[in-house]
C-alpha cells in the first residue's frame, strides 16, 4: 500500500524551462492538494482538488497550474520556472475535504538555476 | 493576523518533557493539528483535537487548547532522540472552507544526549 507516491524525487531546472511533478494516491481520497515548503515558512497551498474534475487556487497559486487527471492522480506544472520557485512540493490527499487527516508524499525537491 | 505562529527551534536533554507551542489565528476553527516531518519526509499527522475540547491524550503525548487566548501546545514526555523531528502546528480557519489548512513554521525539535 503505496500511500501517496510524488514523482520525481529531485530535480534542477533552468530559468524559463518547463515541467510537471506527479502525483497518485491509492486510499481511493476525493481531495488532493499541492503545498511547497520553505525555510522558515511553513507549507503553503498552491492549488487543491476536492473532488475529482474541479480545481481552485490556493495561497501562492502564480506560476503554476494544476490537472485532476481522475480520482488518483494530481499534477502539478510550471510552465516556465523561475528561482523564485525553488522549494520543495508535497501532495497531499484526503477523504473528503473535512481534513481529519491528510497523507504526504515524500516530497519533490526542486532547484531552479 | 493571517499567520500560525511557532518559535523555531527547541532543544531538550533526553529524557526530559518538550513543550511545543503554537499560537493560532481563529477562535472559530474547527480543528486544530499537530504533524510530525522527520529529515527527508512528508508529514505525518501525530495528532488532532476538535475546538471543542481543552485537553487530548495520548501516550506520551498532551494537547492543550487554550481558545480563549487563542494557543496550542504539544507536550512530549520522556522525550527520546526519535522524537528529533520538525513539529507544525495546523488549523482549518472558520473563515475559510476546509480545503484551506493553515501550517505554522515549523518548530524544529533536537534532542541533547
Amino acid at each position: 500500500n503505496a500511500g501517496v507516491t510524488q514523482t520525481p524525487k529531485f530535480q534542477v531546472l533552468k530559468t524559463g524551462q518547463s515541467m510537471t511533478l506527479q502525483c497518485a494516491q491509492d486510499m481511493n481520497h476525493n481531495s488532493m492538494y499541492w503545498y511547497r515548503q520553505d525555510p522558515g515558512m511553513g507549507l503553503r497551498l498552491i492549488y487543491y482538488s476536492a473532488s475529482e474534475g474541479t480545481t481552485d487556487k490556493g495561497e501562492v497559486p502564480n506560476g503554476y497550474n494544476v490537472s485532476r487527471l481522475n480520482k488518483r492522480e494530481f499534477s502539478l506544472r510550471l510552465e516556465s520556472a523561475a528561482p523564485s520557485q525553488t522549494s520543495v512540493y508535497f501532495c497531499a490527499s484526503s477523504e473528503g475535504t473535512d481534513y481529519t487527516e491528510a497523507f504526504f508524499g515524500q516530497g519533490t525537491r526542486l532547484t531552479v538555476v | 493576523g493571517e499567520d500560525v505562529e511557532q518559535s523555531l527551534f527547541l532543544s531538550v536533554r533526553e529524557g526530559d518533557s518538550s513543550v511545543i507551542n503554537c499560537t493560532y489565528t481563529d477562535s472559530s476553527s474547527t480543528y486544530l493539528y499537530w504533524y510530525k516531518q522527520e529529515p527527508g519526509a512528508g508529514l505525518q499527522l501525530l495528532t488532532y483535537i476538535f475546538s471543542n475540547m481543552d485537553m487530548k491524550q495520548d501516550q506520551r503525548l498532551t494537547v492543550l487548547l487554550n481558545k480563549k487566548d487563542k494557543h496550542l501546545s504539544l507536550r512530549i514526555a520522556d522525550t527520546q532522540t526519535g522524537d528529533s523531528a520538525i513539529y507544525f502546528c495546523a488549523e482549518i480557519p472558520g473563515y475559510s472552507s476546509a480545503s484551506k489548512i493553515i501550517f505554522g513554521s515549523g518548530t524544529r525539535l533536537s534532542i541533547r544526549p
